[in-house]
């Protein structure tokens, strides 16, 4: 089935170590990305999202991430994590067929510890 | 600040009694979704609503419906709220179809 997948469903991390997660989609043609961050006890929110033009897209808070469209994917980077960054994250596939319809990975939580 | 807000916050229902989660938006966006997520899964979108027109996805229960009376304004109404009903339910705005999505910080429904 057609899909977003998150290879990692728990990340831990020491604070000022680098951040790679992964996300993989598997639907063809022009599709728009996303990474969401989920704050406990917050909504969601907008990391960065491509939708066409330079692959590497900076977001906020020092996050960035790389569309590879050889690979179907759309891996989210952070060169060092800081404790605040304790949170859920979300990739997200926005693929033509679909409508405007997004279609969530299982979300990686990522806790950094101080 | 423009934003997307939910109403209420937390919502106690009991078995097959009707319940409504309200959304709001300040941002003026045409488009407004429904997403259901349920503990340690991803958000499932249920249906939106692009200005008045309203698209379902294929897969949502019949007891789950949306009103949207105004641009600001859109509700989703359960009608017979079951045990597995028991979710996060978060509203999205966006301004046009295939634009970023914005959302609300959720309503989590406890069904006893």
């Amino acid at each position: 089935a057609q899909s977003v997948s998150q290879h990692n469903h728990h990340v831990i991390l020491s604070e000022a170590a680098s951040l790679e997660l992964g996300c993989n989609y598997s639907y063809g043609g022009t599709v728009n990305l996303f990474w969401y961050v989920q704050y406990p006890g917050q909504h969601l929110q907008l990391l960065l999202k491509y939708f066409s033009g330079d692959p590497l897209v900076k977001g906020i808070k020092g996050f960035e991430a790389e569309f590879i469209k050889s690979k179907f994917s759309f891996n989210l980077r952070k060169p060092s994590v800081q404790w605040s960054d304790t949170a859920e994250y979300f990739c997200a596939a926005q693929p033509p067929e679909y409508g405007n319809k997004l279609v969530f990975g299982a979300g990686t939580i990522l806790r950094v510890k101080s | 600040d423009a934003m997307v807000i939910q109403n209420p916050r937390y919502q106690v229902t009991q078995f097959g009694k009707p319940v409504t989660l309200s959304c709001s938006q300040t941002l003026n966006h045409n488009v407004m979704y429904w997403y259901q997520q349920k503990s340690s899964q991803a958000p499932k979108l249920l249906f939106h609503y692009y200005d008045k027109d309203f698209n379902n996805e294929a897969d949502t229960p019949d007891n789950f419906q949306s009103r949207r009376p105004n641009t600001s304004f859109c509700f989703l109404d359960i009608r017979s709220p079951g045990l597995g009903d028991a979710a996060m339910y978060l509203c999205a705005t966006s301004r046009g179809p295939w634009e970023t999505q914005y959302f609300g910080p959720g309503t989590r429904l406890l069904v006893l």
